[in-house]
């Protein structure tokens, strides 16, 4: 069974800066797909940002980007220029490449961060 | 605004009562979802639907029924309710992200239904 960690329960950032989130995963697949979470006070889910496990290349959104390390099974996201916007719950989530019907993710436990202004 | 959407956003009950919880989507999305988020303990899936007229079990399904009415609509039912059952819960729905290309479907939550069990 697939597992993703995310061992920091909270971080906490200066506006202005940039801030790193980390998370790991388990699999015994070889391609699959990882993303990225926000879960802000209103408790809405809002993807973030997706990474193909096939892709070398780390995926990018603005001020957020990944840095994907497949050989070591880790996903992290990087947060530049915080803006106090950016305070939330952040999830990472994995999912086995698409095979049909079915598109479960599999979440990690969330990382709660903190902007300072 | 097109989305998911979740009914009722709150509710309280007492230990042995019934109650479901509504999600509809107006997207034409074939995937149905439903996760519960509980402290320290992320997102955990409850059930799921791939297709109308389908569902199946996801992680955590004991103690819960689903419904997939029709394509739009996927309800949730606790029928004898326990305070284990005190969480927040999602519905989702999936389809094609084209903001992130072709191949992997992204999900769509609701804002969430915060369900006390007393």
């Amino acid at each position: 069974a697939q597992t993703v960690t995310q061992s920091q329960p909270e971080m906490s950032v200066q506006e202005a800066e940039t801030v790193t989130l980390s998370c790991t995963y388990d699999t015994s697949e070889s391609d699959y797909y990882l993303f990225w979470y926000k879960q802000p006070p209103s408790r809405q889910m809002i993807l973030v940002i997706r990474q193909e496990a096939y892709k070398q290349q780390n995926a990018t959104e603005n001020r957020f980007s990944v840095n994907f390390q497949k050989a070591a099974k880790s996903f992290s996201l990087k947060i530049s220029d915080s803006q106090l916007g950016d305070a939330a719950m952040y999830f990472c989530a994995y999912r086995r490449t698409y095979t049909g019907a079915n598109s479960k993710l599999t979440f990690g436990k969330g990382i709660t961060l903190s902007v300072r202004p | 605004n097109a989305g998911v959407t979740q009914t009722p956003k709150f509710q309280v009950l007492k230990t042995g009562q019934s109650m479901t919880l509504q999600c509809a989507q107006d997207m034409n999305h074939n995937s149905m979802y439903w996760y519960r988020q509980d402290p320290g303990m992320g997102l955990r899936l409850i059930y799921y639907s791939a297709s109308e007229g389908t569902t199946d079990k996801g992680e955590v399904p004991n103690g819960y029924n689903v419904s997939r009415l029709n394509k739009r609509e996927f309800s949730l039912r606790l029928e004898s309710a326990a305070p284990s059952q005190t969480s927040v819960y999602f519905c989702a729905s999936s389809e094609r992200d084209s903001r992130f290309g072709s191949g992997a479907n992204v999900l769509t939550f609701g804002a969430g239904s915060r369900l006390t069990v007393l």
